[in-house]
């Protein structure tokens, strides 16, 4: 499968617990976008990241929240101390340049107990 | 960004052809129009897209209407399977050369036996 791959495909975590999520780009992209989709809402766009540089993150939560896409390995968003209202599906997608179609993963699927 | 306007829901009959409207009055010469689909518990999809002249390929058919003020996304012979939230998006551009994708609420297209 050479889509986006995104894991684990479904995390749960306590209140207050760290939640790491991975996204691997289809070969030879090396654009990586962020979004998140709440309960019975679109998705909204969270970060974009280009090889170990932040192209643009102005929709993520200004706190708790980070994302890297390093040199080598996948894409991490990382959401510290879990909040219930960070339940969510989070999507990643990745294109081969800026102006390219972005190709998405089948998200993760964030629990918070 | 331009506002798209899509109906909200839409029923096919397996076999025949699907015609997905979409509204995009304020769109800019330089803006594109997309099509993705998300099926339930999936990723979103990229269907297609276009500037100003139509487009087709193995999945769908886009028309843009001369004055690029609305499109129509055509799913030749409908099956089962395209059952689906469709999702027209005019892509925003930013003086980084780069666009995010803004998703709304899409229509919800029924295909029935």
């Amino acid at each position: 499968n050479a889509g986006v791959m995104q894991n684990p495909r479904h995390l749960v975590r306590r209140r207050g617990q760290e939640a790491r999520l991975r996204c691997s780009p289809m070969k030879g992209h090396s654009h990586v976008y962020w979004y998140r989709q709440l309960p019975e809402e679109g998705l909204k766009f969270m970060v974009y990241l280009q090889k170990e540089n932040i192209i643009d993150e102005s929709g993520m939560p200004k706190e708790r929240f980070s994302a890297e896409f390093p040199k080598e390995g996948p894409s991490i968003l990382r959401i510290q101390q879990v909040v219930r209202g960070d339940s969510a599906a989070y999507f990643c997608a990745s294109s081969m340049g800026q102006d390219q179609p972005q190709h998405f993963g089948d998200g993760t699927r964030l629990s918070i107990l | 960004d331009a506002k798209t306007t899509q109906p909200p829901s839409m029923d096919c009959a397996e076999g025949r052809a699907a015609n997905l409207p979409c509204n995009h009055s304020t769109i800019s010469g330089n803006e594109y129009v997309y099509w993705y689909r998300q099926i339930h518990s999936q990723g979103p999809q990229y269907i297609i897209h276009g500037l100003k002249n139509n487009e087709t390929n193995e999945m769908a058919s886009l028309i843009i209407t001369e004055d690029r003020k609305s499109s129509t996304l055509i799913l030749p012979h409908a099956t089962l399977r395209d059952t689906a939230v469709y999702y027209c998006i005019v892509r925003a551009s930013t003086t980084s050369g780069y666009s995010t994708l803004t998703f709304g609420k899409g229509t919800m297209l029924l295909v029935s036996p």
